[in-house]
């Protein structure tokens, strides 16, 4: 059974770098047909996708954050992580990790069969 | 971006009820969309993707259908696990992966 667990700094301050790391485990994270994505959630708000990494390394970012947002890939640890710069109070949420997996081939096109529990960010002084 | 409207955003039903969410699409995508169920303090857990296909493990009361602009998730007879938050979500990333605004399903 697949399971994502998240980690990272619960509190960061304004002006700085939130980063946060996706654990993979059941499942080795270079398995084909799948990208690994950050969603997150404001407290109480609906759901923001972040963006996703292939095992590769290439990865594509929601156009709203994506000057802002880095992920990278450790298939050594089987994790991938993200960074997110210059944060401020409205990226204050809950971060889940999730896998994506392909809905036909070469589509582009992903859903999310499986989540990590989320934790929480506060970006706070 | 491809924006996605749920309606009814709040809407509350009995055990044993029959209840229909909607999600309307900006412009078409296709069967590219997927429903989620979301209960407080949990992930969200994937119900539905290709628009009508069932997760594996997901209740058979639970169906999806539309195509292009308009979809349906339908419950066919509420249980009191069902009491949750319904979220669509379209697939492709062009320009960005998005979620509809939610629909808060309580019980009456």
């Amino acid at each position: 059974q697949l399971q994502l667990q998240e980690s990272g700094s619960g509190l960061v301050k304004p002006s700085q770098t939130l980063s946060l790391t996706c654990a993979v485990s059941g499942d080795s994270i270079s398995s084909g047909g799948y990208s690994w994505s950050w969603i997150r959630q404001p407290p109480g708000k609906g759901l923001e996708w972040i963006g996703y990494i292939y095992q590769s390394g290439s990865a594509y970012f929601n156009p709203s954050l994506e000057r802002r947002v880095t992920m990278s890939v450790d298939r050594s640890k089987n994790q991938f992580s993200l960074r997110l710069t210059s944060v401020t109070a409205a990226d204050s949420a809950v971060y889940f990790c999730a896998r994506g997996k392909l809905y036909y081939y070469d589509s582009g096109a992903y859903y999310f069969d499986y989540w990590g529990r989320g934790t929480l960010v506060t970006v706070s002084s | 971006d491809i924006q996605l409207t749920q309606s009814p955003s709040f809407l509350s039903a009995s055990v044993g009820d029959r209840v229909t969410i909607t999600c309307r699409a900006s412009q078409g995508i296709s069967s590219f969309l997927a429903w989620y169920q979301q209960k407080p303090g949990k992930a969200p857990k994937l119900l539905i993707y290709a628009a009508s296909t069932l997760q594996s493990g997901v209740p058979s009361r639970f169906s999806g259908s539309g195509s292009g602009t308009e979809f349906t998730l339908t419950i066919s007879s509420l249980q009191p696990e069902d009491f949750a938050t319904y979220y669509c979500q379209q697939l492709n990333r062009n320009p960005s992966i998005t979620f509809g605004q939610g629909s808060r399903l309580d019980i009456k």
